[in-house]
């Protein structure tokens, strides 16, 4: 089945240590996307790939930083996570930008910063 | 003038009643409007989405309201089961690709 992979699942890392998180799609989708969850809360966009072309929130921090390799796989590093960083982090793809186009999301990667 | 806002944040309903979830937002330049499901320790998922040229939509047991006018739109579970426990979030964009998001709502439905 065409799918939405994020790895791992679980991730503990400690304070300020560097960690990446892993998304890959088998969707062939053009647009992939970055989202922080925490409890409670709705999914938030720190960034998405169109294509190639890289486009950050405005209030995305600069602790965190993404790498699209190829169309399928994306990654999310977080160069010195803090307590406040732990989340759920939430890869998505959909076909195109704008209205109409669904976003698939994966699983998600529990991040724990001790 | 971007935020969707989602009503109520918690929800319990019996089961084989109806489940109502409204949101409602300030931006007419949102042309799509999508509810997502999300299971706990999974990511969300479309569930049934609207333009804002359709007042209703149905898929099965889910119906989606539109109040264009009133620029409300609300979600409706009919016979609502166990397995529809879940948060659901509405969502609103227009022709950029930001999805703005409801606060969501944790759906409980009693056995």
């Amino acid at each position: 089945d065409a799918m939405v992979i994020q790895n791992p699942r679980y991730q503990v890392t400690q304070f300020g240590k560097p960690v990446t998180l892993s998304c890959s799609q088998t969707l062939n989708h053009n647009v992939m996307y970055w989202y922080q969850q925490k409890s409670s809360q709705a999914p938030k966009l720190l960034f998405h790939y169109y294509d190639k072309d890289f486009n950050n929130e405005a209030d995305t921090p600069d602790n965190f930083q993404s790498r699209r390799p190829n169309t399928s796989f994306c990654f999310l590093d977080i160069r010195s996570p803090g307590l406040g960083d732990a989340a759920m982090y939430l890869c998505a793809t959909s076909r195109d930008r704008g209205s109409y186009n669904e976003q698939f999301f994966g699983p998600g990667t529990r991040l724990t910063v001790l | 003038q971007q935020q969707v806002k989602q009503s109520p944040q918690s929800l319990i309903v019996q089961k084989g009643g109806i489940s109502i979830i409204n949101c409602a937002y300030e931006n007419t330049a949102f042309d799509y409007f999508p509810w997502y499901q999300q299971f706990p320790g999974k990511g969300p998922a479309l569930l049934i989405a609207i333009r804002p040229d359709v007042s209703e939509k149905k898929e099965g047991r889910f119906t989606i309201s539109f109040n264009k006018s009133a620029k409300q739109f609300s979600l409706h579970i009919m016979d609502s089961q166990p397995g529809d426990s879940a948060t659901y979030f509405c969502a609103a964009s227009w022709s950029n690709y930001q999805l703005i998001w409801g606060a969501g709502t944790k759906l409980i439905i009693k056995p």
